[in-house]
């Protein structure tokens, strides 16, 4: 889906390093979400964030830190992360409606994190 | 208890069968439902939504609802080398479109 974009795909770090990773969706969504997905483990919601503002905090913890400066990019701060945190993580973003039936969400090609 | 319930597989069909994907979820309050396909490596691609009772078809794909089951599947015609990938059923679960996702069928579609 290349409505939804992700940088960098591939990432390496050690536990004390400090990285960011980035998503920009160019679909005129206003909502947009960090999954995290683990081998043999189903997607996790990790944030949603709604008209920027972080709706949702799915009991992650605070070496994950997400960002949306505005409503076409989001970010997610790592710092200190653990071995355990290896995973590949997706950025999606959706257009919120009300009323019955939910949003369809779009995925980007997401970010394989390797911490050491 | 699992939200979102899926059999891991794999699912073998031969080309040009039926494939069988089922879903079953806990929370009677969804609305509306998902199925995404994912390629090893890939991120998950939507398939088809559906929101109300009974099928809906796309092409190869027939989605199937059946709210009072709490049981959601997908059919696809025709299976091809191509269809061979993670299929992912999900549905939407409390505020702010949180969606939640099994942990997928494989499905491994043979010559």
């Amino acid at each position: 889906e290349t409505g939804v974009t992700q940088t960098p795909r591939h990432l390496v770090m050690g536990m004390t390093n400090k990285k960011s990773l980035k998503c920009e969706q160019h679909l005129g969504h206003n909502a947009m979400y960090w999954y995290k997905q683990s081998a043999k483990k189903p997607l996790e919601l990790m944030f949603v964030y709604s008209l920027e503002e972080r709706v949702e905090n799915n009991s992650v913890p605070s070496r994950f830190s997400p960002e949306c400066p505005n409503s076409s990019h989001l970010f997610l701060h790592l710092h200190t992360l653990q071995p355990e945190d290896s995973a590949l993580y997706l950025c999606a973003s959706s257009q919120e409606k009300t009323g019955l039936g939910g949003d369809t969400q779009y995925f980007g090609p997401g970010t394989r994190l390797t911490v050491l | 208890q699992k939200e979102v319930e899926q059999n891991s597989g794999p699912l073998s069909v031969p080309e040009g069968a039926i494939a069988s994907l089922n879903c079953t979820y806990s929370d009677r309050g969804s609305q509306s439902f998902f199925w995404y396909r994912q390629y090893s490596g890939k991120s998950p691609e939507l398939i088809m939504f559906i929101y109300s009772n009974g099928d809906k078809e796309d092409g190869r794909f027939t989605a199937q609802l059946n709210k009072a089951s709490q049981y959601v599947s997908l059919l696809i015609r025709d299976s091809q080398p191509s269809d061979s990938a993670t299929y992912l059923c999900a549905v939407i679960s409390g505020g702010y479109n949180k969606l939640i996702f099994g942990a997928g069928t494989r499905l491994a579609v043979h010559p």
